[in-house]
């Protein structure tokens, strides 16, 4: 079955530092793959979407890459700050279609 | 900036009850969905709807499921008799249908079924 994995273990990183993250899945080819953030509680708020061709993204200092062949994301976060302290969830699209299929997040702390 | 409104923030109801979940999504949006994400668990994909009829749904989402367009702003999502593990956080999320981007999800309500 379709099976997305993010790092379980929170990252913590020193404020200003890039914070990468992974996102992995296996057993299928999502057309397309978005990350979110997650604040306790609340729901999760949109970032970035990258296609199966695109190879990058940007957005201000977000950075996401797609790696079909590793069948891999990667998410960047430069000069961090400690209000990007959230959890990250990855959601590629399951196949041919809208419905996404999520991770469960890996939490970042930034330390001032 | 424009937002998805779901309502109540919170609710509680005995088991076998039919609950009615509210959103208001975007206005220019025409993709719906429901997610649901239990405590300190994955957000899960409940249904999707578009062009007032259901697109996709999950497995999760089993006859006692239930979504609805009642005018041309609210979304529901109906559970007729609640059980213990439906007690979740409930997200009403909204999307363009013309151009692919991400979806804009509203900030849940906590349904508690005891």
């Amino acid at each position: 079955s379709q099976k997305i994995e993010q790092n379980s273990e929170a990252l913590n990183i020193q404020e200003g530092k890039t914070a990468t993250l992974t996102c992995n899945y296996t057993n299928y080819s999502p057309a397309y793959l978005q990350w979110y953030r997650q604040d306790p509680g609340r729901g999760p708020v949109f970032l970035l979407l990258i296609r199966e061709n695109e190879k990058e993204k940007r957005k201000e200092r977000l950075k996401v890459t797609f790696d079909t062949t590793l069948k891999q994301s990667l998410f960047h976060i430069t000069a961090s700050q400690p209000a990007d302290s959230a959890t990250y969830l990855c959601a590629p699209n399951a196949g041919n279609n809208r419905k996404l299929i999520w991770g469960l997040g890996t939490s970042l702390g930034v330390n001032p | 900036e424009p937002e998805v409104t779901q309502t109540p923030s919170h609710q509680v109801t005995q088991m076998g009850q039919e609950v009615i979940l509210r959103c208001v999504p975007i206005s220019n949006h025409l993709y719906f969905y429901w997610y649901r994400q239990i405590l300190g668990q994955k957000v899960e994909f409940l249904v999707s709807f578009y062009n007032n009829e259901i697109s996709e749904k999950s497995e999760i989402f089993d006859d006692q499921f239930s979504v609805e367009r009642p005018d041309g702003s609210n979304f529901t999502l109906k559970i007729r008799s609640t059980k213990l593990e439906d007690s979740a956080m409930y997200f009403c999320a909204s999307s363009e249908a013309r151009r692919l981007g991400g979806s804009f999800f509203g900030q849940g309500t906590r349904l508690t079924v005891v």
